[in-house]
């Protein structure tokens, strides 16, 4: 099936600095990609829908500016989260959906981020 | 809005028993794809089974089957023959037909598998 990536895995920052959450398609190109964040415990929460040439398609409450995502190719989908807060500490996870008639998403194996 | 409601957030089953978990939905649309997905204690989310709305046979994958009654939007998952693997947190999706391939998801339902 369908393989996505998510590169780091897991990471720890300072507060105040940026991180690059990478989601790759790694043998199939996807135009759209999701993130989305899930805390302890919880279900995914759908941050935005990255679109590959365009700006991505954020979801109600989520702040633009402060989570940049970047569609750069066919199979690649980057979130920035800038100027990083303990309360951005999460796990972040990406998907794409795949070709059949069920577009199923396959999901990246997420990354956990921690804010210091 | 679509909505998916689980309303069981912890099952446990007995291995090699069966186990259903419920999901209902609610939408006003008449084509729309159904997921059950796995999530182990790894976080990788993992498809287990679909359905979609036209066709009225359950879905089945070998130990893993759903009740889909559309009237009702109810979409419930039986796990036969439970094995200590499927242990995990279990989340039903809505994906509408006609809109973006945007999932909506439960809120999960975490299922323990006692030897």
């Amino acid at each position: 099936g369908a393989v996505v990536s998510q590169h780091p895995s897991w990471v720890i920052c300072k507060s105040g600095t940026s991180v690059k959450i990478e989601c790759r398609s790694l043998d199939f190109q996807a135009t759209t990609m999701f993130w989305y964040r899930q805390f302890p415990k919880q279900s995914l929460m759908l941050m935005a829908t990255s679109n590959e040439g365009s700006k991505a398609t954020y979801e109600q409450g989520v702040e633009k500016d402060k989570f940049l995502i970047n569609h750069a190719s066919l199979t690649l989908s980057t979130l920035t989260v800038t100027s990083a807060h303990p309360e951005d500490s999460s796990f972040y996870i990406c998907s794409a959906p795949g070709q059949s008639s069920y577009n199923e998403q396959f999901f990246g194996p997420g990354t956990r981020l921690t804010v210091l | 809005a679509q909505t998916v409601t689980q309303s069981q957030p912890e099952m446990s089953v007995q291995e090699a028993e069966t186990v259903t978990l419920s999901c209902t939905y609610d939408t006003s649309e008449s084509d729309y794809y159904l997921f059950w997905y796995k999530q182990p204690p790894s976080r990788q989310m993992i498809l287990v089974i679909r359905q979609e709305a036209y066709k009225q046979q359950n879905a089945t994958e070998n130990r893993f089957s759903v009740n889909f009654q559309k009237a009702a939007k109810s979409f419930s998952l039986k796990i036969s023959d439970s094995q200590l693997g499927d242990a995990a947190m279990y989340f039903c999706a809505y994906r509408s037909a006609w809109d973006t391939d945007k999932l909506i998801f439960g809120t999960g339902t975490r299922l323990q598998v006692f030897p």
